[in-house]
């Protein structure tokens, strides 16, 4: 079955430092992939996606691109803030039993130090 | 634009007790989502809809029902809560399978 496979947390950076959160993932089918973010006591939002294959989602200063061929989705900012600091989730989504459903990784904490 | 609304924001129930999840959105969305969140799980499909009147079951569906009268609004009953239902619990609304997700803010539900 499908599954997303994201770094294990947490990470801790100082401001301004580039961050990179591993994801990867299998799938059937063709998916679209999703990066997430939770801020403390929220819910879930949309932070970038991608629905083919070279496709990069941009949103916030954070980045990732579709690899196809390495199954990936890697998110990546080059100089964090504080307020980034946040979970942050991969997710895929495919088409199985006739309907749509996104599959999430375990998420990754981020913690952003001044 | 309220989004998706879920009451209530917590919760502590007795073993055996029951109660219902409240969700509603705004969006005029066809499909609604149940998820569960455990610390260190990421997010668990518990039921999802894919319009008025239907209905199907995610990856963990034992102990909950779903009922989807509206567009608008996706009530998550549980019976005869266990310990092992203790999580949070987020509703999610779509336009359409594969577009973004929108949730709402949570239940935190606590069973003891």
């Amino acid at each position: 079955g499908d599954s997303v496979t994201q770094m294990e947390g947490p990470v801790t950076l100082s401001e301004e430092a580039f961050l990179t959160i591993n994801c990867t993932y299998t799938a059937t089918g063709y998916p679209s992939l999703f990066w997430y973010v939770q801020y403390p006591g929220e819910g879930l939002q949309l932070l970038l996606k991608a629905t083919k294959a070279d496709d990069k989602g941009s949103n916030k200063g954070f980045e990732a691109t579709y690899r196809k061929e390495t199954t990936s989705f890697h998110l990546e900012k080059g100089s964090v803030q504080v307020s980034d600091s946040a979970v942050y989730f991969c997710a895929l989504s495919d088409r199985r039993a006739g309907s749509y459903q996104l599959t999430f990784g375990k998420g990754t904490k981020l913690s952003v130090i001044p | 634009n309220a989004g998706v609304t879920q009451t209530p924001k917590f919760r502590i129930l007795k073993i055996g007790q029951s109660m219902t999840l409240q969700c509603t959105q705004d969006m005029n969305h066809n499909y609604m989502y149940w998820y569960r969140q455990d610390p260190g799980m990421g997010l668990k499909l518990i039921y999802y809809s894919v319009g008025a009147g239907i209905t199907d079951k995610g990856e963990v569906p034992n102990g909950y029902n779903v009922s989807r009268s509206t567009t608008e609004d996706f009530p998550l009953r549980l019976e005869l809560a266990a310990p092992s239902q203790t999580s949070v619990y987020f509703c999610a609304s779509s336009y359409g399978g594969s577009q973004p997700q929108h949730f709402g803010d949570g239940t935190r539900l606590s069973i003891l």
